[in-house]
C-alpha cells in the first residue's frame, strides 16, 4: 500500500535554530498539506499546495515559516528560528485530485521538540 | 469559518461496551465528514466519511456514523469495543468544493480488556 513518507521522525533543537521536514507524497497526489498538530489539539493546516502551487498558506506563520513543492511532486517545510511554542508533529498529508474529495492520507509525522 | 466540536476528551470503556462519540460542526453550507483515527504510534487513517446518501454511513472495524443535518452532528458509534479499538478518534470537515480538512481536538478512547 503506498504511503506518505516524512522525515526525520524525531528532531530535538534548540531555540533559533533551524529546522526542516520533507514529505513525499503518495504518487501521482496533486494536493499536498503540511499540518501542525500539538499536543492534545487535532491538526491544524499550515499550507496547502495543489501541485507546485500554494493554495493556502493563510495560517503558516510567514515570519518564521515556508514550505515549497518546487516539482509538484515533494515538499519541504522549514522554520527558521525556531521557538519553544514550535514543539509539535509535523503533519503531511496528501489527496489525489484537484476536486474535493476531503480523503487525505496522513504521512507519521515530524515530532518536533525545541528546548 | 468552519469548526468542529468533540465534547469527549477522554472515554473509557471495558471490552464489549457500547460506544458514542460526539461531533458538532459549524458551517452554513453543504459539508463532507470524516471519521479519522490514530492508533498508538501510527498515522491519522480514514474511518468513515459522508459525503451525501444515507446519513447512517459505516465505516471500518465495525464503526457507523450518523449525519444529523438538523444538529450539526456526526457521532460515531459501535455496539460492541474491543481492546483493539484503543485510539484517538478525531472528526473533521470540509465544505463541499474544498480540499481543507477541519479537525476537531479529538478523543481519546481507552478499551479496558
Amino acid at each position: 500500500e503506498a504511503e506518505v513518507a516524512q522525515s526525520p521522525r524525531y528532531k530535538i533543537t534548540e531555540k533559533s535554530q533551524a529546522v526542516a521536514f520533507w514529505c513525499d507524497p503518495i504518487s501521482g497526489h496533486a494536493t499536498l498539506y503540511w499540518y501542525r498538530q500539538i499536543l492534545g489539539q487535532g491538526p491544524e493546516l499550515l499550507v496547502q499546495f495543489q501541485d507546485e502551487s500554494v493554495v493556502d498558506d493563510s495560517q503558516l506563520p510567514k515570519d518564521r515559516f515556508s514550505a515549497e513543492r518546487l516539482k509538484g511532486v515533494d515538499s519541504t517545510l522549514k522554520i527558521q528560528p525556531a521557538e519553544l511554542g514550535d514543539s509539535a508533529m509535523y503533519l503531511c498529508a496528501s489527496s489525489l485530485g484537484r476536486e474535493s474529495t476531503g480523503e487525505l492520507f496522513f504521512g507519521e509525522g515530524s515530532r518536533l521538540t525545541v528546548l | 469559518a468552519q469548526s468542529v466540536s468533540q465534547h469527549n476528551h477522554h472515554v473509557i470503556l471495558s471490552e464489549a461496551a457500547s460506544l458514542e462519540l460526539g461531533c458538532n460542526y459549524s458551517y452554513g453550507g453543504t459539508v463532507n465528514l470524516f471519521w479519522y483515527v490514530q492508533y498508538p504510534g501510527q498515522h491519522l487513517q480514514l474511518l468513515l466519511k459522508y459525503f451525501s446518501g444515507d446519513p447512517l454511513v459505516k465505516g471500518i472495524k465495525g464503526f457507523e456514523a450518523e449525519f444529523i443535518k438538523s444538529k450539526f452532528s456526526f457521532n460515531l458509534r459501535k455496539p460492541s469495543v474491543q481492546w483493539s479499538d484503543t485510539a484517538e478518534y478525531f472528526c473533521a470537515v470540509n465544505a463541499w468544493g474544498a480540499n481543507n480538512l477541519f479537525f476537531g481536538t479529538g478523543t481519546r478512547l481507552t478499551v479496558i480488556p
